[in-house]
C-alpha cells in the first residue's frame, strides 16, 4: 500500500470548483506534487511544492497543504481537465524515497 | 526542446532479462537525478528506481530490488535499466523521468517524462 492515499474518483460539473486529496504522513515533513494523465498520454506536472505550476499550466490550478493532506484545486473546471491526477511525495523509509499515491480519476460532468 | 526517450521493451519470458535504454536531450543530463516509473496496465504510477547526477547513489523501490540495475553515462547523455528475473507483475509501460528537487529535498517532483517503453512478461 501507497504512504500516500487518494480518493479514486472525484467529478465535478462543468465550470464548478473541484478539490483533489492526497493524504499521508510523510506530507508533514515533505511537500506533494501533482500530476495530470489522460488515457494514452505520459503523465504531466501540473503543480510541485507548496504552490508551484510550471510554465504552461493554467492557473485555474493550485495547491495547498493542511496537516498530513495536501490538496489540488481546480476553480473552474474545463472538459479538457477530465483525466487522472497522481500526487507524489517522499516515504518513510531511510532514504525518504518518492512515492505516488494511488491517482484519482476526474470526471467533468 | 527538452526530452526524453525510452527504447528497449519487449516481450520477454518469465524469468528473462531485458536492458532499457532512455535517451536525453536539450537539458544538462549531468545535473540531474534521472528516474524509471512504471505504470502496469489500467493501474497507477509506480516510481522504480532513481540515480545520482554522477552514478554514484542508486536507489530502488523494493520490489525490484537486487533484480534491476539502474545507470547512466553522462558521456552518452543516456540512462539505462536492466531488468533480470523478471516477473509477471512487471509488465508495464517503463517511463524515464528527470527528478527535479529543492528545499534540502523536502519537495522532489519528476519534471520530464518520455512516452514510454512497454515491457510484457509472459510465456
Amino acid at each position: 500500500s501507497s504512504e500516500v492515499t487518494q480518493d479514486p474518483a472525484v467529478s465535478v460539473a462543468l465550470g464548478q470548483t473541484v478539490r483533489i486529496s492526497c493524504q499521508g504522513d510523510t506530507l508533514r515533513s515533505y511537500y506533494a506534487n501533482w500530476y495530470q494523465q489522460k488515457p494514452g498520454q505520459a503523465p504531466v506536472l501540473v503543480m510541485s511544492g507548496k504552490n508551484n505550476r510550471p510554465s504552461g499550466i493554467p492557473d485555474r490550478f493550485s495547491g495547498s497543504i493542511s496537516g498530513n493532506t495536501a490538496s489540488l484545486t481546480i476553480t473552474g473546471a474545463l472538459a479538457e481537465d477530465e483525466a487522472d491526477y497522481y500526487c507524489n511525495s517522499r516515504d518513510s523509509s531511510e532514504f525518504h524515497l518518492p512515492v505516488f499515491g494511488g491517482g484519482t480519476k476526474l470526471t467533468v460532468l | 526542446e527538452m526530452q526524453v526517450v525510452e527504447s528497449g521493451g519487449g516481450l520477454v519470458q518469465p524469468g528473462g532479462s531485458l536492458r532499457l535504454s532512455c535517451a536525453a536531450s536539450g537539458f544538462l543530463f549531468n545535473n540531474y537525478y534521472m528516474s524509471w516509473v512504471r505504470q502496469a496496465p489500467g493501474k497507477g504510477l509506480e516510481w522504480v528506481a532513481n540515480i545520482k547526477e554522477d552514478g554514484s547513489e542508486t536507489y530502488y523501490v523494493d520490489s525490484v530490488r537486487g533484480r534491476f540495475t539502474i545507470s547512466r553515462d553522462n558521456a552518452k547523455n543516456s540512462l539505462y535499466l536492466h531488468l533480470n528475473s523478471l516477473r509477471a507483475e512487471d509488465t508495464a509501460l517503463y517511463y524515464c523521468v528527470r527528478d527535479n528537487y529543492g528545499d534540502n529535498g523536502a519537495i522532489w517532483y519528476f519534471d520530464l517524462w518520455g512516452r514510454g517503453t512497454p515491457v510484457t512478461v509472459s510465456s
